[in-house]
Formats: C-alpha cells, sequence, structure tokens
C-alpha cells in the first residue's frame, strides 16, 4: 500500500495549461480505470475532481480533464486560474476494496 | 443538503483509544459504502479503512489493522472509527467520506486527533 507518486509541486500563469501526473503500479493505477482526483484549499476538506480516470461530477469546470496511460494517470487543468491554487491528490482502487492515495501536488499559479 | 459531520477528536496519550463518530444526513446512509481518510498536519491524504452498506464487511490500510475498528449503525445514520493503541503517527485530521463507483464524493469537515503527552 505505498503512496501513488506525484510531483510535490507544479506551477503555471493564469491562462497556461498544467499537467500533474500520477505514477502508481500494475496493482492499482494500472489494472483498474478507477482513479480519481481531488482539490484541497487549506484547512479544507478534499472535493472530488474527477473519477473513473477522466469523467467529470456535475458542477466541476471542463477546463479539469483526466487521463491515464499504463500505470501512470494525469490531471490536466487548462485555461489556469488563481482559484485553482490548490492541493491536488490523486487516488487510485487498489483492489481488495482499499484505495490509495497520491502524494500530493501543490499547484501554485504564478 | 447532503452532510457529513465528524466528532470525537482530541488529545490522548500514547497507548489510549479515541472513538470518532461521523453523522450522516440528507441521503439514503444505509444504501452506501462508508470510509475513512486522515491527514497528518502539512502532509497527504491517507485511506484508512471502510466498511459495506450493511455492515458486514471491513478493510483497513495495513497502518491501522488491529488496532483500528471500522464501524456504523444505520438506525442511527452513524458511522464510527474504534481506534486503539494510539500512537505519535496516528496524530491526524481523520475525515469521513461516503464512497460510490470509487469516488469519495462527499466528505466531512474532519475531526482532528492529537496523540501525545
Amino acid at each position: 500500500q505505498s503512496a501513488l507518486t506525484q510531483p510535490a509541486s507544479v506551477s503555471g500563469s493564469p491562462g497556461q495549461s498544467i499537467t500533474i501526473s500520477c505514477t502508481g503500479t500494475s496493482s492499482d493505477v494500472g489494472s483498474y480505470n478507477l482513479v480519481s482526483w481531488y482539490q484541497q484549499h487549506p484547512g479544507k476538506a478534499p472535493k472530488l475532481m474527477i473519477y473513473e480516470v477522466s469523467k467529470r461530477p456535475s458542477g466541476v469546470s471542463n477546463r479539469f480533464s483526466g487521463s491515464k496511460s499504463g500505470n501512470t494517470a494525469s490531471l490536466t487543468i487548462s485555461g489556469l486560474q488563481a482559484e485553482d491554487e490548490a492541493d491536488y491528490y490523486c487516488c487510485s482502487y487498489a483492489g481488495s476494496s482499499c484505495y490509495v492515495f497520491g502524494t500530493g501536488t501543490k499547484v501554485t499559479v504564478l | 443538503e447532503v452532510q457529513l459531520v465528524e466528532s470525537g477528536g482530541g488529545l490522548v496519550q500514547p497507548g489510549g483509544s479515541l472513538r470518532l463518530s461521523c453523522a450522516a444526513s440528507g441521503f439514503t446512509f444505509s444504501s452506501y459504502w462508508m470510509h475513512w481518510v486522515r491527514q497528518a498536519p502539512g502532509k497527504g491524504l491517507v485511506w484508512v479503512s471502510r466498511i459495506n452498506s450493511d455492515g458486514s464487511s471491513t478493510s483497513y490500510a495495513d497502518s491501522v489493522k488491529g488496532r483500528f475498528t471500522i464501524s456504523r449503525d444505520n438506525a442511527k445514520n452513524t458511522l464510527y472509527l474504534q481506534m486503539n493503541s494510539l500512537r505519535a503517527e496516528d496524530t491526524a485530521v481523520y475525515y469521513c467520506a461516503r464512497v460510490e463507483i470509487a469516488m469519495f464524493n462527499i466528505w466531512g469537515q474532519g475531526t482532528m486527533v492529537t496523540v501525545s503527552s
């Protein structure tokens, strides 16, 4: 149950696009299309942004998109806005009704 | 309004016990699998435990197996986490979350647990 690997930080200017990677193993990310992404602002609870690799819940901006290739999932934020500055976590189903989260990525809007 | 509200956190000495509660409202609690996720100060999210909708099946992270017990009372719309033999490394904000199709779509506001002498 090792944490999925994410870059510690990613930054971009307003309007740019950024991509956050999430690397797991063939036992989690690589085995299931059950990767989700969460946004967390300081002192707040996480918020679901993407589920089942690439699906967006209602109410989440279409600037957020997800994808997966092999053992690595990715979250792309296009048209970066100041309000997107937050921590982002990926999560994958890992079998046997267990889950594993990523190490987290701090997104900074320059 | 769909809501989860945690309670029961606090300061406890190493080796001590604490029971967290998570009160659900605004949805049919008995229909959903529920989970606990924790976050140590300044650190990332860590999955802790889950329970199925009728309470007959549970799973735990290796780090808490044998020390923590998840349970639920569907008549009271409440989820619990009994934490025994607490260690300093259990210090964290504990969130309860509703999960469906592998998405944690509803989260509580969290309750802080501090293990220290």
